[in-house]
């Protein structure tokens, strides 16, 4: 099986831009979670989404959305960039919603914003 | 709060030694836990989870952790080390009923020759 795949791999942003980054999930899982990696704040849940619903979401601001779409592929959108938006974005995917199932991870978006 | 606590931020060992990473929770029933590995630019790898059962889980690329509901830890080991095996090691997990697993913060394994 194919394993989590996230596009793309580097992006580079201005302040104020906005961007979207994709993961499309192992064949066959239905959840899929976002998570931003920084040296100063580790791994941070985003969202989570199954079955097109977000079903859970961290603690961050509006500017943070997502979607996820019948096939199961998700999306992330980060409006009106900031400085410390800059970070490893993570996608992760799991058969049912993460709580008690493992979670298998892409390789990652990293965003630069300039 | 219920949370995932790695004691150690760097540990350096030498290949061929033993390696034990550290990892203590703090949740009310049992809850499921995992160990994940870091390669530099890349996404987590599972390397072994535990929800319930045996306290002593088996898993990829000659790890096992131990569950040890006295102590609240959930520590990684591996009985020699190879120069491979260096990466960043993050536990995570939560508790029964929680759909959200919390990461720790990471522990940087340095391997010296």
């Amino acid at each position: 099986k194919a394993g989590v795949t996230q596009t793309p791999r580097y992006l580079i942003k201005t302040r104020g831009q906005q961007v979207t980054l994709s993961c499309s999930p192992i064949s066959g899982h239905r959840s899929v979670s976002w998570y931003q990696q920084t040296p100063g704040q580790g791994l941070q849940f985003l969202f989570e989404y199954f079955s097109e619903t977000q079903r859970n979401k961290g603690n961050f601001p509006g500017r943070f959305s997502g979607r996820q779409f019948s096939n199961s592929r998700s999306e992330m959108n980060v409006s009106t960039l900031e400085l410390g938006d800059s970070a490893l974005y993570l996608c992760a995917s799991s058969l049912e919603p993460s709580g008690g199932y493992e979670q298998y991870f892409g390789p990652g978006t990293r965003l630069t914003v300039t | 709060a219920q949370s995932v606590t790695q004691p150690d931020i760097h540990i350096t060992v030498s290949e061929g030694a033993s390696l034990e990473l550290r990892c203590n929770y703090s949740y009310g029933a049992t809850p499921y836990l995992f160990w994940y590995v870091q390669s530099p630019g890349q996404g987590l790898q599972l390397l072994l989870k535990y929800f319930s059962g045996d306290t002593l889980v088996q898993g990829i690329k000659g790890f096992e952790a131990e569950f040890k509901r006295s102590q609240s830890s959930f520590n990684l080991r591996k009985p020699s080390v190879h120069w491979s095996d260096a990466a960043e090691y993050f536990c995570a997990g939560g508790g029964r009923g929680s759909y959200i697993p919390t990461f720790g913060r990471g522990t940087s394994l340095i391997v010296h020759p």
